[in-house]
C-alpha cells in the first residue's frame, strides 16, 4: 500500500520568511496530493491540492509542487505569518481507485516568530 | 456552513468498555473516514465507508469496528476499550473521487 514520507517534523521560522516542507510517497499510482493544515484544537482543514497532471500550484502565498518522477512533493510556504503557525499534513491516493482513502504523512508542527 | 459533526469532544471511558463514537455529516457525502491521531504518528486510517452498510479496513482496524446505516451517520466503535485506545479520534466525509476530505473537530478519548 501507499506509504507517505514527510521532513521536518518541526520547523521554526522568522515572520516574513519563507517555510518549506517535503514529503515522498511510495505508490505511483496515486495521482492526488493534498495539503491540510491544522490549528490547535481543530480538525485538519485542506489548504491546497494539486493533481499529478500538474506540476505546481499556486494560492496567493501558498503553493505545490509535484514531481512525479521522483515521487515527492513540497509544500512552500512565503512571507510568513504567525497566523500560519500549525500542524500541517501532506496526504496521497489514487482517486480513480474505488475503496481507497488518504494516506497522511505524519505531520510537520510549524512554528512562525514575530 | 457544510460540517462534520462528531458527538463529543472529550470522553473518558474504562478499559473493558464498549465504546462508541459517533460522526454526522450534512454534505450527503458517500465516502465516510476514521482515523486516529497520535504525537509522532500523524493521522492513520482505521476505517472507512463508501456507501451505506459499506465498509473497508484501513491501516490500523484491529480493536475496532464501525456501521454505517444511513449514509450521514458513521459510528466507530471500540468493543473493548483498552488504554492504548487513548488517542484523538478524527471523522471525515468527501465526494465520490475521495478529494477534499471535510474533517470534524475531533474526539480526544481517555481510556482509564
Amino acid at each position: 500500500g501507499e506509504n507517505v514520507e514527510q521532513h521536518p517534523s518541526t520547523l521554526s521560522v522568522q515572520e516574513g520568511d519563507s517555510a518549506v516542507i517535503k514529503c515522498t510517497y511510495s505508490d505511483s499510482a496515486s495521482n492526488y496530493f493534498p495539503w491540510y493544515k491544522q490549528e490547535l484544537g481543530k480538525g485538519p482543514q485542506l489548504i491546497i491540492d494539486i493533481r499529478s497532471n500538474v506540476g505546481e500550484k499556486k494560492d496567493q502565498r501558498i503553493a505545490v509542487t509535484l514531481n512525479k518522477t521522483a515521487k515527492h512533493f513540497s509544500l512552500h510556504i512565503t512571507e510568513t505569518q504567525p497566523e500560519d503557525s500549525a500542524v500541517y499534513f501532506c496526504a496521497a491516493s489514487n482517486l480513480w481507485k474505488a475503496g481507497t482513502a488518504l494516506i497522511f504523512g505524519k505531520g510537520t508542527t510549524l512554528s512562525v516568530s514575530s | 456552513d457544510v460540517k462534520v459533526t462528531q458527538s463529543s469532544r472529550y470522553l473518558v471511558k474504562r478499559t473493558g468498555e464498549k465504546v462508541f463514537l459517533e460522526c454526522v455529516q450534512d454534505m450527503d457525502h458517500e465516502n465516510m473516514f476514521w482515523y486516529r491521531q497520535d504525537p509522532g504518528l500523524g493521522l492513520r486510517l482505521i476505517y472507512f465507508s463508501y456507501d451505506v452498510k459499506m465498509k473497508e479496513k484501513g491501516d490500523i482496524p484491529e480493536g475496532y469496528s464501525v456501521s454505517r446505516e444511513k449514509k450521514e451517520r458513521f459510528s466507530l466503535i471500540l468493543e473493548s476499550a483498552s488504554t492504548n485506545q487513548t488517542s484523538m479520534y478524527l471523522c471525515a466525509s468527501s465526494s465520490p473521487r475521495g478529494a477534499g476530505y471535510t474533517f470534524g473537530s475531533g474526539t480526544r478519548l481517555t481510556v482509564v
